[in-house]
């Protein structure tokens, strides 16, 4: 299955610290994407990495995708509370997304 | 853009009822996607469409669920007649076809078959 399975699947920091969410899959693909879900909403798209790219930035985010592996990371710097919610990597190979279970992040205060 | 607009927020009805979710998707964008969401099975693709056109289907869990595109800026979803093991989130999602395929998710409905 072309599914990526995020780890780990809870994880609880505190304010300040690093976050750090891997996300593994099976097959090629075009690109792979994160996503946020705060609890009770629609999933909001965080960023983009192409098969070609090895890393991306966006803000406090950063990306890193190793095709070889078929693994990709996301690490959030200096995570705040409201960066709470759940994180899903999903790979693109056609124009449909496959996404993971998800991580649930926490960030006590 | 108001985004991708879904009703009704939350819908509650009983075992053997009809139920109908809509969508509008973003003005402008040509792929739309129905997902649903729970705790045991996550986040599954049920049908998406391109340019009002049915592409891939197989996520429809069986015939009691159908989805219809009449026109770019309106779909549904129905189950008919629901089940209880229907209950779930069902998001509606469009993107811009022709890559990178970046998606935007509406609010999501949530279903209680009692």
């Amino acid at each position: 299955s072309q599914q990526g399975e995020e780890d780990p699947q809870a994880l609880s920091i505190q304010e300040g610290e690093n976050a750090t969410m891997n996300c593994s899959y099976k097959t090629s693909i075009n690109n792979l994407q994160w996503y946020r879900q705060n609890s009770g909403r629609g999933l909001v798209h965080l960023i983009l990495i192409r098969s070609n790219e090895r890393e991306k930035h966006s803000g406090r985010l950063r990306v890193t995708l190793d095709t070889s592996k078929k693994s990709s990371s996301l690490l959030i710097t200096a995570s705040r509370a409201a960066d709470t919610a759940s994180y899903f990597c999903a790979t693109v190979g056609s124009e449909k997304l496959v996404f993971g279970k998800g991580t649930k992040l926490t960030v006590n205060p | 853009d108001a985004g991708v607009i879904q009703s009704p927020r939350h819908e509650v009805t009983e075992m053997g009822q009809e139920v109908t979710l809509r969508c509008k998707p973003i003005s402008g964008h040509n792929s739309l996607f129905w997902y649903r969401q729970t705790m045991m099975r996550g986040l599954e693709l049920l049908i998406y469409f391109n340019n009002n056109v049915p592409i891939d289907d197989s996520g429809m869990p069986e015939d009691r669920f159908s989805a219809k595109m009449p026109n770019a800026s309106f779909s549904t979803l129905k189950i008919q007649p629901s089940e209880p093991r229907d209950s779930a989130v069902y998001f509606c999602a469009s993107s811009s076809s022709g890559g990178p395929y970046e998606q935007y998710f509406g609010p999501g409905t949530r279903l209680t078959v009692t």
